[in-house]
């Protein structure tokens, strides 16, 4: 089975600049998720779908933050302008269904240094 | 909001050595506990799900115990690897909201060494 693909893998931005990550989940998963560890914290959630739905978004800074799912499937994360403190890894994570019994399958995630 | 915490921080071993760790979290309506480890430059890989209270885990020499009545888990390596250094990261979905994203605690960063 392939795993959560995640891209890019690093990326170097400087503040006020825009960027893209892309997630292709595990095939037949309908809930995505998208999670920001700064270092030294456990993962946040910014997003969780089911399906193209959103499910919750309460923690994505609106404002700067957009997420799409298009056809259930892919999914992009969107940062503009980018801030300093946006400096984390961001996973992709994908389950089965939206249960609590539900394990997760994580993508390597994406390393986004702002300067 | 969830209040996930994980004990210690970090922890340095010799290979060899067996260790253990916390996750604590509040013992009211509790639905699951999920284990990941996440070792560096790879993805996060779940460990266990448990749910009952007294459940029991195992996985090679990594075992697992749950306490909801009191809210905590054990995780424990027997014999240290190198391999086994990790973040090992535990979650729960938040107590009134089964069905939604697991909060995660800030994880315990086991090193070990040869």
């Amino acid at each position: 089975e392939a795993g959560v693909a995640q891209s890019p893998r690093y990326k170097i931005i400087e503040k006020r600049q825009s960027v893209a990550f892309w997630c292709n989940p595990i095939s037949g998963h309908a809930t995505l998720y998208w999670y920001q560890q700064i270092l030294g914290q456990g993962p946040k959630l910014l997003i969780q779908f089911q399906n193209n739905g959103v499910v919750d978004d309460s923690q994505l800074p609106k404002d700067r933050f957009s997420a799409e799912r298009l056809k259930g499937v892919d999914s992009t994360l969107k940062i503009q302008p980018a801030k300093l403190e946006d400096s984390a890894v961001y996973l992709c994570a994908s389950s089965l269904d939206q249960g609590f019994g539900y394990g997760y399958t994580f993508g390597s995630g994406t390393r986004l240094t702002v300067v | 909001i969830l209040n996930v915490e994980q004990s210690p921080q970090s922890l340095h071993v010799q290979e060899g050595d067996s260790t253990n760790f916390t996750c604590s979290f509040p013992s009211s309506n509790f639905y699951a506990l999920h284990w990941y480890r996440w070792e560096t430059a790879k993805s996060p890989e779940a460990l266990f799900v448990m749910t009952l209270n007294g459940d029991e885990k195992k996985k090679g020499r990594i075992s697992a115990t749950l306490n909801t009545k009191e809210g905590y888990s054990y995780l424990y390596i027997k014999g240290s690897q190198p391999e086994d250094s990790a973040t090992y990261l535990c979650a729960l979905p938040p107590p009134n909201q089964a069905g939604t994203a697991l909060i995660f605690g800030k994880g315990t960063t086991l090193s070990v060494s040869s």
